[in-house]
């Protein structure tokens, strides 16, 4: 099983801040088969990232994605108060399909 | 529009089973895998399964097998997920995912509005 270790576990940033959130996979991810996706209190998980960098429909240009292989990277450049959330990293590629144990996001 | 929705909350005691709905619209329901992805109170989330709506064949995660069994109805559009043997670390909200595409692997595109199963004496 390819194993996620996300962080930090709690970034703590203002709006207007550059967040930066990482995710590291125990094994390479092949193809970039890593998703992004953000949950807010009660709410499903949301769709962000697929495949490494690509954004989903009707993301903000100010979430990006990068890596590859092992080493992963979501990019929040400018936080709006509807960011702080927890966000979540996954794959895909491999059998049993993987979450990272999440990054929050809150307000400084 | 996709839409995935799911049936109500439930409370079980220990040792019963819960059977939990996911209703899809919007799209051709055998064409996409659907997911099963739970997340106790507090935690991350925890994959649990794949069904092929198309042929109903189904994968499960290891810690669930003998326990979960995954199977859907195509004249109504929904998938099921049935856990037994409940306990109280099976207390957790439990989604519906889909899968964007076929092949290859993708990503989980839309989400059930989650159904919380409580498991308590």
């Amino acid at each position: 099983e390819i194993v996620l270790t996300q962080s930090p576990g709690t970034l703590s940033l203002s709006p207007g801040e550059r967040a930066t959130l990482s995710c590291r996979a125990s094994q390479s991810i092949s193809s970039s088969y890593l998703a992004w996706y953000q949950q807010k209190p009660g709410q499903a998980p949301r769709l962000l990232i697929y495949a490494a960098s690509s954004r989903a429909t009707g993301i903000p240009d100010r979430f990006s994605g990068s890596g590859s292989g092992t080493d992963f990277t979501l990019t929040i450049s400018r936080l709006e108060p509807e960011d702080f959330a927890v966000y979540y990293c996954q794959q895909y590629g491999r059998s049993p399909r993987t979450f990272g144990q999440g990054t929050k996001v809150e307000i400084k | 529009q996709v839409q995935l929705v799911q049936s109500g909350a439930e409370v079980k005691k220990p040792g019963a089973s819960v059977k939990v709905s996911c209703k899809a619209s919007g799209y051709t329901f055998s064409s996409y895998y659907m997911h099963w992805v739970r997340q106790a109170p507090g935690q991350g989330l925890q994959w649990m399964g794949i069904i092929n709506p198309s042929g109903g064949t189904t994968i499960y995660a290891q810690k669930f097998q003998g326990r979960v069994t995954m199977t859907r109805e195509t004249s109504t559009s929904t998938v099921y997920m049935e856990l037994t043997s409940l306990g109280a670390g099976d207390t957790a909200v439990y989604y519906c995912a889909r899968e964007g595409e076929r092949w290859p692997p993708s990503h989980f595109d839309y989400w059930g509005q989650g159904t919380l199963v409580t498991v308590s004496s």
